[in-house]
C-alpha cells in the first residue's frame, strides 16, 4: 500500500525558515517523480514544485522560485521542501504528492499525503 | 505558464441528474506525439486530500464509479457524473500535467440542489 506521511509544519514568523519532509512507503520511491502542493485557509489547489525521479531535474511555481527548495532523499525514501524567507501567503496546508508515471516528469498524480500545515504568522 | 480555468466556480444539481464541470486551458495540452491529452481531474472532499478521478482527460482511474467521464481535447475538457450521488459532494479540480509548472484550475464546488 503507497503511504505517504508529511511533517514538518509548525507557526513561523513571517521572514523565518522551515523544511517539510515526506516519508514514502509502498513503492520504489527512485522511479518516480514527486510533487508538493499546498492549499491555503478555504482556498483551491495550488501546485509548488516537483523533483524527478533520480532528483535532477526541479521546477517551481514563480510564487516560491527563489526562496524554496525541492529535494529527495532516495535512500531515505524522503522528499523535502526547505522554505526559506518564509510570507503570510505561504500559509497553507502542504501535500506531498506522487507522479503515476514510471519515469517520468509530466504524469498526474495519484496518490497523496494528508498534508502538514505551515502557519506563517507574527 | 498555462492558466487553466474552471466554469462554474459553483454548481448545485438534484441527486440522479446531470453534473457537468468545464475547464479551459490558455494553451493546448494534446501532446502530439503520442496524441495524448495531458489533463487531469480531481475530487476533494471536506478535510480530505485530492483524490485522483481522470487522467489523459479521459481514462478512469482504478475504482472510480463509471457515472464519472471526462472528455475534451486540446483546449477544452469536461468532467461529467451521469447521475449525481449524494457521495459526489465535493470540490472538483482540473490540472494539466503538459508542462511544469503543473497548474490547477480554481476548483468548482458542487452541491446537491
Amino acid at each position: 500500500e503507497v503511504q505517504l506521511v508529511e511533517s514538518g509544519g509548525v507557526v513561523v514568523q513571517p521572514g523565518g525558515s522551515l523544511r517539510l519532509s515526506c516519508a514514502a512507503s509502498g513503492f520504489t520511491f527512485n522511479d518516480y517523480t514527486m510533487h508538493w502542493v499546498r492549499q491555503g485557509p478555504g482556498k483551491g489547489l495550488e501546485w509548488v514544485s516537483l523533483i524527478s525521479w533520480e532528483g535532477s531535474s526541479t521546477y517551481y511555481a514563480d510564487s516560491v522560485k527563489g526562496r524554496f527548495t525541492i529535494s529527495r532523499d532516495n535512500s531515505k525514501n524522503s522528499l523535502y521542501l526547505q522554505m526559506n524567507s518564509l510570507r503570510t501567503e505561504d500559509t497553507a496546508l502542504y501535500y506531498c504528492a506522487k507522479g503515476s508515471g514510471y519515469q517520468n516528469r509530466d504524469a498526474q498524480l495519484d496518490y497523496w499525503g494528508q498534508g502538514t500545515l505551515v502557519t506563517v504568522s507574527s | 505558464d498555462i492558466v487553466m480555468t474552471q466554469s462554474p466556480d459553483s454548481l448545485a444539481v438534484s441527486l440522479g441528474e446531470r453534473a457537468t464541470i468545464n475547464c479551459k486551458s490558455s494553451q493546448s495540452v494534446l501532446y502530439p506525439s503520442n496524441n495524448e491529452n495531458y489533463l487531469a481531474w480531481y475530487q476533494q472532499k471536506p478535510g480530505q486530500p485530492p483524490k485522483l478521478l481522470i487522467y489523459w482527460a479521459s481514462a478512469r482511474e482504478s475504482g472510480v464509479p463509471d457515472r464519472f467521464s471526462g472528455s475534451g481535447s486540446g483546449t477544452d475538457f469536461t468532467l461529467t457524473i451521469s447521475s449525481l450521488q449524494a457521495e459526489d459532494v465535493a470540490v472538483y479540480y482540473c490540472q494539466q500535467y503538459y508542462t511544469p509548472p503543473h497548474t490547477f484550475g480554481q476548483g468548482t464546488k458542487l452541491e446537491i440542489k
